[in-house]
């Protein structure tokens, strides 16, 4: 069955570094992958998704991620963090090539220090 | 435009009860997914819907039951609540099956 591992449960940066959250996955093709964001007391917003194509993929807030097959792996990247970025990050899959049945990672729940 | 409605935001239920969580969406969406998120853990699939009349089971169906009378509404119901299904509860709807999911804002599920 497919899987998603997300290494890191925590991570705190200072407001103005840089970022970079890691995704691994397990499957034996290439899968539909996503990252998304919840902030306290909210429900999920995508910030960026991979289908095909490009391997660098731009989203929202100023977020990247890049998918490397060789790594099974597609990190989520910003140059600059804010404050307002503190947050949990999910990475997910889709296998079945639509968005309808995610797997989830367990999240990193991202610390910004002022 | 309201999005994804998720009612109730909080609820203490006891063992043995029932209660059924109400999510409604006014985008016109034809999917709409259930999905649980335990402490520490990520979201999993419950139930989805691709439209009205049309349910199947996800990767944690066990003790819920659905339905999918309006393209709108796709409420969850707990028949005998147990204390495993303590959990975040958030419901979700899409276009397509390729589009993008909208999140409610997820209710609080407590049993003891």
């Amino acid at each position: 069955a497919q899987s998603v591992t997300q290494p890191d449960i925590h991570i705190t940066v200072s407001e103005g570094a840089s970022l970079e959250l890691r995704c691994n996955y397990s499957y034996g093709a290439t899968p539909y992958l996503f990252w998304y964001v919840q902030s306290p007391g909210q429900g999920l917003q995508l910030l960026l998704k991979y289908f095909s194509g490009d391997t660098l993929v731009q989203g929202i807030k100023g977020f990247e991620a890049e998918f490397k097959r060789s790594q099974s792996s597609f990190n989520l990247r910003k140059p600059s963090v804010h404050w307002s970025d503190a947050a949990e990050y999910f990475c997910a899959l889709d296998i079945t090539g639509t968005a309808s049945k995610l797997t989830f990672g367990t999240g990193t729940r991202l610390q910004v220090t002022l | 435009n309201a999005g994804v409605t998720q009612t109730p935001k909080f609820r203490i239920l006891k063992i043995g009860q029932s209660m059924t969580l109400q999510c409604a969406q006014d985008m016109n969406h034809n999917y709409m997914y259930w999905y649980r998120q335990d402490p520490g853990m990520g979201l999993k699939l419950i139930y989805y819907s691709v439209g009205a009349g049309i349910t199947d089971k996800g990767e944690v169906p066990n003790g819920y039951n659905v339905s999918r009378s309006t393209t709108e509404d796709f409420p969850l119901r707990l028949e005998l609540a147990a204390p495993s299904q303590t959990s975040v509860y958030f419901c979700a709807s899409s276009y397509s099956g390729a589009t993008e999911a909208f999140f409610g804002q997820g209710t609080r599920l407590t049993v003891v």
